[in-house]
């Protein structure tokens, strides 16, 4: 299957601890992006990259850390989660000269912070 | 500031029913505007996008710079079209501002 995956699907753990979210694309996209889906489903991008060079960073705390060892994956690492972390974590891609409007979504990952 | 407005967090009509979806946004350029649609237990995806003037599932969207309008519309709904809709604005080359979505909930 051509998609865009991310693991793990849920992902449930206890304030203080670092946590790792992978997200994969293999349609051949060049950017890919990470957004939080809030618990009101407000859905705010946090980064993206293009051919693994950060493009975008969204005043997110220094806690969420990406990183992008190749075009193909972009994974999201957070240190010392916190309980406002809860959220659904949306990974995406776009391909070259389509521009930034389409974008092809993960399933989500939803990490529920104790 | 809030680029992109979605007034309804909740839209409810019965199956045929004419549904409009509103969507208002801000932006001083020229704009992008995209609608996305994520059905229960699946993932977002793109609807449609203004540039593409196209009609998918029934729905259409027409761009109003005189009243910065890109209201998604569909004049018979269906009880499949339940879903939560995300308007969205490209903002120059980089990145998707998304609204608040709205939850159309369409029964029988």
């Amino acid at each position: 299957d051509t998609a865009v995956s991310q693991t793990p699907k849920y992902l449930v753990t206890q304030m203080g601890n670092d946590k790792s979210i992978k997200c994969e694309q293999n349609l051949g996209h060049d950017t890919m992006y990470w957004y939080k889906q809030d618990s009101k489903k407000f859905l705010k991008i946090m980064f993206s990259y293009n051919n693994k060079e950060l493009i975008i960073n969204e005043t997110v705390p220094n806690r969420f850390s990406p990183k992008s060892p190749d075009k193909a994956h972009l994974n999201l690492h957070i240190n010392s989660l916190e309980l406002g972390d809860s959220a659904v974590y949306f990974c995406a891609s776009s391909p070259p000269a389509s521009g930034v409007g389409t974008q092809y979504f993960g399933p989500g990952t939803r990490l529920l912070v104790l | 500031a809030q680029r992109v407005t979605q007034p309804e967090k909740l839209l409810s009509v019965f199956k045929g029913a004419p549904v409009e979806l509103k969507c208002n946004y801000s932006y001083s350029g020229s704009p992008e505007l995209f609608w996305y649609v994520q059905y229960s237990r699946q993932r977002l995806q793109l609807l449609l996008r203004h540039i593409s003037r196209e009609s998918i599932k029934g729905f259409t969207a027409d761009l109003n710079k005189g009243e910065t309008s890109f209201h998604l519309k569909k004049p018979f709904a269906q009880e499949e079209d339940s879903a939560m809709y995300y308007c969205a604005l490209s903002e120059g080359t980089d990145k998707l501002i998304f609204g608040t979505g709205t939850r159309l909930q369409v029964f029988p």
